[in-house]
């Protein structure tokens, strides 16, 4: 049973505008969210991570929010360059269980000139 | 470059070998992590070790083994190789904070990528 469920697999969006992932969690454990981008040929690079004592945290061009009611989070990236064109997987832990990050399987984004 | 090194970047063997993976952390970094991804699946983590110790486990096979040693680097062993083995293998440090949980941030090596014909 996936824990961490990422539904789109792909995504396409023009240059400039906003791009936004969307992650599914089901383990009320939870307390600890990353995302990380991932180009071909290369290892997953951490990007933006959020507490669950927050609902948001930002870093630039990325906004990271938490719904914790709803076990959901998002990725925002505005404004989108096709250079953010990457794989993005999102990722929990239940920190006071010290268990290891569960990763989602990816949204492949494709942002266009 | 995320300063996590992982060595060989491809590698093709046959059915029924063994070969071993290795990876240096990032420096100061005591955690290390192996995940494997095989096609369409998202990172699968297998065994986590915390300066020398392992600390955690996660899908890991009984064929797969893996070790830090005192330098903090880590090697991965897979043995009695099968097909379904073929996957990009990925190494992760962090610096270890709280005693070794899994909570900082973790950085990825270019992973390794095997072949099994």
């Amino acid at each position: 049973d996936q824990q961490v469920k990422q539904n789109s697999p792909s995504l396409s969006v023009q240059e400039g505008r906003i791009s936004i992932l969307n992650c599914d969690y089901t383990n009320s454990m939870f307390d600890y969210f990353l995302w990380y981008k991932k180009y071909p040929a290369e290892g997953p690079t951490f990007l933006i991570s959020i507490s669950s004592i927050k609902d948001k945290n930002e870093d630039g061009r990325f906004t990271v929010f938490l719904n914790k009611s709803a076990k959901h989070l998002s990725l925002h990236i505005v404004p989108s360059q096709p250079g953010d064109s990457a794989v993005y997987f999102c990722a929990a832990s239940a920190r006071q269980a010290g268990t290891a990050l569960i990763f989602g399987k990816g949204t492949t984004l494709s942002v266009s000139s | 470059d995320s300063g996590v090194t992982q060595t060989p970047k491809h590698l093709i063997t046959a059915t029924g070998q063994r070969v071993t993976l290795r990876c240096s952390p990032r420096s100061g970094d005591l955690s290390v992590y192996w995940y494997q991804q095989s096609l369409d699946q998202g990172l699968q983590f297998l065994i986590q070790y915390y300066n020398g110790e392992e600390r955690a486990k996660g899908n890991i096979l009984e064929r797969f083994s893996a070790q830090q040693f005192p330098d903090l680097h880590s090697e991965l062993n897979l043995s009695s190789l099968e097909l379904g083995d073929s996957a990009l293998y990925f190494c992760a440090s962090s610096m270890g904070l709280a005693g070794g949980l899994s909570t900082d941030t973790q950085y990825f090596g270019p992973g390794t990528r095997l072949t099994v014909l």
